[in-house]
């Protein structure tokens, strides 16, 4: 069946540095990635998205890099700081008579003050 | 300001009773829905709505149910048979073909 996963369960950096958060999907028919992040105890909060159509997306210290060739799609975090703790979700949807959003697993970023 | 309300935050559950978790939105969304995120996990989908009096079933549906009676809210009841009812339970709310927003989400703890 289709899936996202995602490489790294956790992943620590020391604040300052970029973090890159990886997720692989398999469905070749999504057109849309959408990256969230969630703190504990709370719902998942909208970061960037990009379309099928591009290969890059950049937004406020974040950029979303896409790789249809091989069904990748990356997270940048420029300059990490102790508020960017928390699990990022990689989801991807599909068009069609309801736009289905399927989520991966998360990964867990961990900011090293 | 906008955004989609979720109630209770924390709720228990005795083994065998139905509950129902709330949510309201006043974002104007036409699509809302329910999600499970199990501790580690990601988030499942139970139902979704797309428009008012109308939903459907998602991944894991059974031991749910739903209603769409206003555009604004789509309360999920969690029954007796769902066998393993203890989970984060978020509502989401969108447009068509946009993001979704979510709630800040229903803890549910069966006893």
């Amino acid at each position: 069946g289709e899936n996202v996963g995602l490489h790294l369960p956790t992943l620590s950096v020391q604040e300052g540095d970029n973090s890159i958060i990886n997720c692989a999907y398999s469905n070749s028919a999504s057109d849309y990635f959408i990256w969230y992040k969630q703190e504990s105890g709370k719902g998942p909060q909208f970061i960037i998205d990009i379309r099928s159509n591009m290969d890059k997306r950049q937004g406020q210290r974040v950029t979303v890099l896409l790789n249809k060739t091989v069904k990748h799609l990356s997270l940048q975090i420029a300059a990490t700081q102790p508020g960017d703790s928390a699990v990022y979700f990689c989801a991807e949807r599909y068009s069609g008579g309801y736009q289905k959003v399927t989520f991966g697993t998360g990964t867990k970023l961990q900011v090293i003050p | 300001d906008g955004g989609i309300t979720q109630s209770p935050k924390y709720l228990f559950r005795k083994e065998g009773q139905n509950v129902t978790l709330s949510c309201e939105q006043n974002l104007n969304h036409d699509a809302m829905y329910w999600y499970r995120q199990d501790p580690g996990q990601g988030l499942r989908l139970i139902y979704y709505s797309q428009i008012v009096n109308d939903f459907q079933k998602g991944d894991i549906a059974e031991g749910y149910s739903v209603s769409r009676e206003k555009k604004e809210s789509f309360p999920l009841t969690v029954t007796s048979a769902q066998k393993n009812p203890t989970a984060f339970y978020l509502c989401a709310s969108s447009l068509p073909r946009d993001v979704l927003t979510f709630g800040a989400g229903s803890r549910l703890t069966v006893l």
